[in-house]
């Protein structure tokens, strides 16, 4: 089955860079998205279609994709961005659709 | 307001069954694909089903046989009917309103705060 592979973890201090990679074989084809979850509370969609920002997301979430590899980037890390983040494809090589998370990076503001 | 509420969670006995409800507010359900999603204790996203808008419905492979996605439009609400229960799907379940990208691609952009389900004896 087709698998999204995100590190378990990154650390970044306040202020400095975060980036989030996630790699799958069909993200070339497939478009990638980026979730957001804190302790006990619901994902928050950051990024859709690769590099697309909702409405009320900070400037400071970004995407990006190149090959197999799309990439979450926080600039300027702020305490309140520590919390998981899942990337999110769609597995099509089957008689339809299926979602796919990656297994979540667990970001960790020092 | 856009919101989802999910309610109909519990302690089952491996074997049983439960139904999962989401009402909606703010938008139709009946308009846009619904999906359900579970995060089981300490681990990740797992996409569990979803009703297309014309009411196809697909299911994981982990839950296909066993669970039943479903929406009564009068109620603007969203169904789980989860039989057979294992220990393994033991999960807080998220629905989600789902925005159709291309392909048949989608992605979830409204969640519900979820409701736990405990499958144990």
């Amino acid at each position: 089955s087709y698998e999204l592979t995100q590190p378990p973890s990154v650390s970044v201090s306040p202020g400095q860079t975060a980036r989030i990679t996630c790699s799958g074989d069909a993200l070339p084809k497939q478009y990638a998205y980026w979730y957001q979850q804190k302790p006990g509370q619901a994902p928050v969609l950051v990024i859709y279609k690769d590099s697309e920002r909702p409405s009320g997301i900070p400037e400071r979430f970004s995407g990006s994709s190149s090959g197999t590899t799309v990439t979450l980037t926080i600039s300027g890390v702020q305490a309140e961005d520590e919390a998981d983040y899942y990337c999110q494809s769609a597995d099509s090589s089957g008689t339809y659709p299926q979602v796919v998370f990656g297994g979540g990076t667990k970001l960790t503001v020092l | 307001e856009v919101q989802l509420v999910e309610s109909g969670g519990g302690l089952v006995q491996p074997g049983g069954s439960l139904r999962l409800s989401c009402a909606a507010s703010g938008f139709t359900v009946s308009s846009n694909y619904m999906s359900w999603v579970r995060q089981a204790p300490g681990k990740g996203l797992e996409w569990v089903s979803v009703i297309y808008s014309g009411g196809s419905t697909y299911y994981a492979d982990s839950v296909k046989g066993r669970f039943t996605i479903s929406r009564d439009n009068s109620k603007n609400t969203l169904y789980l009917q989860m039989n057979s229960l294992r220990a393994e799907d033991t999960a807080v379940y998220y629905c989600a309103r789902d925005v159709y990208s291309h392909g048949g691609d989608y992605y979830m952009d409204v969640w519900g705060k979820g409701t736990t389900v405990t499958v144990s004896s």
